[in-house]
C-alpha cells in the first residue's frame, strides 16, 4: 500500500516500557521519523534515524529499524503519564525536497 | 531560538468570509510546508515550497484555497469563501529540504467556521 500504517490507541501503565510500532512503504526511503504531539500543540521531533542503521537510542527513547520488513518501532521506557499524547512515524521517500509521509498516529494513554 | 511562528492561534469566523492564515519558518530553512488536521482525516499535506516555489499543490481540496510564499521569510495560505467544512487545525512547517534535516513544526491555527 502507499500508507505509512500505525494502530490507533496503546494503552500501559505508568512505569511499564511502551512500543509503537509503524510499518512504511518506500524501500528506498532513507530517513526516518518519530514525532509527538499533545493535546492543543504541533508536532514535536523526538528523533530521527537514518536508514542504514538498525538502531538509535536516546535516554529513555530506542527506535529499532527493519528495513527488510520495513518496520519502524518506538520504545519509550519507565513510561509516564507525561508520555501520553498521540506519536506519529513519517518517512522520507527518495529526493522529495524534505516532504514526509506520516501515519495516522498512535494515540499513547499512560495510565498511573 | 525562535521556532516556526503561526498567527492567528485561533480564528473564529462565519462561512462565506476570507480567511488568511500566516506563517514564518524558520531562518535558513528553504523548504515550507501547510498541512491540516481533522480527527477523520488525520494530517493531511495541503501544498509545499522550495525556495518558494510551490513544487506540490496536489493536496489543496479545491480553488477556494490559495496559498502564498512572497520571500523566503514569510507564507500565506488563504481560504476564500470558508465553508463550515474547512473547521480544522492547520500547521506550517520549515525544513532545510536537503539531508535528512527534520520538519519543525509551529503550533498550528485552530479555525472555526460558523
Amino acid at each position: 500500500g502507499e500508507d505509512v500504517e500505525q494502530s490507533l490507541f496503546l494503552s500501559v501503565r505508568e512505569g511499564d516500557s511502551s512500543v509503537i510500532n509503524c510499518t512504511y512503504t518506500d524501500s528506498s526511503s532513507t530517513y526516518l521519523y518519530w514525532y509527538k504531539q499533545e493535546p492543543g500543540a504541533g508536532l514535536q521531533l523526538l528523533t530521527y534515524i537514518f536508514s542504514n542503521m538498525d538502531m538509535k537510542q536516546d535516554q529513555r527513547l530506542t527506535v529499532l529499524l527493519n528495513k527488510k520488513d520495513k518496520h519502524l518501532s518506538l520504545r519509550i521506557a519507565d513510561t509516564q503519564t507525561g508520555d501520553s499524547a498521540i506519536y506519529f512515524c513519517a518517512e522520507r521517500r527518495g529526493s522529495t525536497l524534505g516532504r514526509l509521509y506520516f501515519g495516522r498516529g498512535t494515540q499513547l494513554t499512560v495510565w498511573p | 531560538d525562535a521556532g516556526v511562528i503561526q498567527s492567528p492561534r485561533h480564528e473564529v469566523t462565519e462561512m462565506g468570509q476570507e480567511v488568511t492564515l500566516r506563517c514564518k519558518p524558520i531562518s535558513g530553512h528553504n523548504s515550507l510546508f501547510w498541512y491540516r488536521q481533522t480527527m477523520m482525516r488525520g494530517l493531511e499535506l495541503l501544498i509545499y515550497f522550495n525556495n518558494n516555489v510551490p513544487i506540490d499543490d496536489s493536496g489543496m481540496p479545491e480553488d477556494r484555497f490559495s496559498a502564498k510564499m512572497p520571500n523566503a521569510s514569510f507564507s500565506t495560505l488563504k481560504i476564500q469563501p470558508s465553508e463550515p467544512r474547512d473547521s480544522a487545525v492547520y500547521f506550517c512547517a520549515s525544513s532545510r529540504g536537503t539531508g535528512g534535516q527534520p520538519q519543525h513544526f509551529g503550533d498550528g491555527t485552530r479555525l472555526s467556521i460558523l
